[in-house]
């Protein structure tokens, strides 16, 4: 199974920091790539997929990069609205897993 | 608007079953494969398992904590997805979310996801 791993677990910001999160796989997943934005008691919500394609209706501040074994999601000016956590997902094969989470707080 | 709509969650005991539901709407349900995902009490997100769509003969997929006692099916006359759970643990107490996968090039990603429902296996 393909291991997912994400850094920072908890990560402490104020409104309009850059925000970096990394995923890093146990093996390539060339860019096969989800991430997602959960916010408390609500399902999660697509961001990202294919590493860098931005989901439609996702504001343009969200961006993601990487390729292989090493991701990273991007907020280039936190809003208010963007405390949650976030979560990696690869789909290069099954089982699908997931990184543990990123939480962004104040 | 694309909608699933999960049910079937309950409190049930150990070595128990459960079936869970999820009715879609707003897309072609019949196109997409479909996935469920669980999510225990203040933890992460865990992958339970797929079905494919019709053109991929329906074959579905699990991960290794539920395979053997989990089965997923559908019923496309009905825009419908099932979670068939027996001997239920108390480590599948979790948010249940039904989910749909979306196809980019060869493989196939979540794109939409239901509100969940709560299973609870507890005695």
């Amino acid at each position: 199974d393909i291991q997912m791993t994400q850094s920072p677990s908890t990560l402490s910001a104020s409104v309009g920091d850059r925000v970096t999160i990394t995923c890093r796989a146990s093996q390539s997943i060339s860019s096969w790539l989800a991430w997602y934005q959960q916010k408390p008691g609500k399902a999660p919500n697509l961001l990202i997929y294919q590493a860098s394609n931005l989901e439609s209706g996702v504001p343009s501040r969200f961006s993601g990069s990487g390729s292989g074994t090493e991701f990273t999601l991007t907020i280039s000016s936190l809003q208010p609205d963007d405390f949650a956590t976030y979560y990696c997902q690869h789909y290069n094969s099954y089982p699908l897993t997931f990184g543990g989470g990123t939480k962004v707080g104040i | 608007e694309v909608q699933l709509v999960e049910s079937g969650g309950d409190l049930v005991q150990p070595g128990g079953s459960l079936r869970l539901s999820c009715a879609a709407s707003g897309f072609t349900f019949s196109d997409h494969y479909m996935d469920w995902v669980r999510q225990a009490p203040g933890k992460g997100l865990e992958w339970v398992g797929r079905t494919r769509n019709k053109a991929n003969s329906y074959t579905t997929q699990y991960a290794a904590s539920v395979k053997g006692r989990f089965t997923i099916s559908r019923d496309d006359s009905k825009n419908s997805l099932y979670l068939q759970m027996n001997s239920l643990e108390t480590e599948d107490t979790a948010v249940y979310y039904c989910a749909r996968g979306s196809q980019y090039s060869t493989n196939w990603y979540i794109d939409y996801w239901g509100l969940g429902t709560l299973v609870t296996v507890s005695s």
